[in-house]
């Protein structure tokens, strides 16, 4: 078993819509938690890094962590065709360095 | 552009042979860091440096060796090349190396192995 799973998708929605992208991890000890997006034939980005359980939002994206229930979660509201491209989580624990663990990632496309 | 260069863009050799790709860190950035990507593995974190020593080790193969000179970029040498190291690698940077600093990816090598 992956210690972080993601659904790879892929997901197709249409413009506007309200698009819920989720993980889930098996590592308590994982602290660190954030949303790289990866266009096509791209390096991935990030978009958000959160610490602690609770919501942080950054304009039309919000970042969710449940560490009880070891899930976290990135919404994207008012989706556009430029948001369509893969998502991926990553988190660490952060023993003096930043071994990222990512999930599978999730190929998002927004249709017009 | 995330100012990270990696080269070559592209690398096609055969099985059994050494290739070695190349990392440039954005300006200022002391920590460099490298990645795998594959379709049945995802991306997979190999290997950091920082300052010129490494950090940290991640799933990198006995095949698989790095360094980061004193001008700071990097490099990647996989050698006894199989299929299955057939790939993305990508080579990402960061200021430091503390919990909070941000990596920058770079746009990756593609590695074939025929």
């Amino acid at each position: 078993q992956k210690e972080v799973e993601q659904d790879p998708g892929p997901l197709s929605v249409p413009e506007g819509a309200i698009v819920s992208l989720n993980c889930t991890y098996s590592n308590s000890a994982f602290q660190y938690f954030m949303w790289y997006r990866q266009y096509s034939r791209k390096g991935p980005e990030l978009l958000m890094y959160t610490y602690s359980s609770g919501n942080k939002e950054d304009g039309r994206f919000t970042a969710q962590v449940d560490k009880s229930s070891k899930y976290i979660s990135l919404f994207i509201r008012d989706s556009q065709p430029s948001d369509s491209a893969t998502y991926l989580c990553a988190m660490n624990t952060y023993q003096g360095a930043q071994k990222l663990v990512f999930g599978q990632g999730t190929r998002l496309t927004i249709n017009p | 552009d995330s100012g990270v260069t990696q080269t070559p863009k592209h690398l096609i050799t055969a099985t059994g042979q050494r290739v070695t790709l190349r990392c440039s860190p954005r300006s200022g950035d002391l920590s460099v860091y490298w990645y795998q990507q594959s379709l049945d593995q995802g991306l997979q974190f190999l290997i950091q440096y920082y300052n010129g020593e490494e950090r940290a080790k991640g799933n990198i193969l006995e095949r698989f060796s790095a360094q980061q000179f004193p001008d700071l970029h990097s490099e990647l040498n996989l050698s006894s090349l199989e299929l299955g190291d057939s790939a993305l690698y990508f080579c990402a940077s960061s200021v430091a190396a503390g919990a909070t600093d941000t990596q920058y990816f770079g746009p990756g090598t593609r590695l074939t192995v025929l």
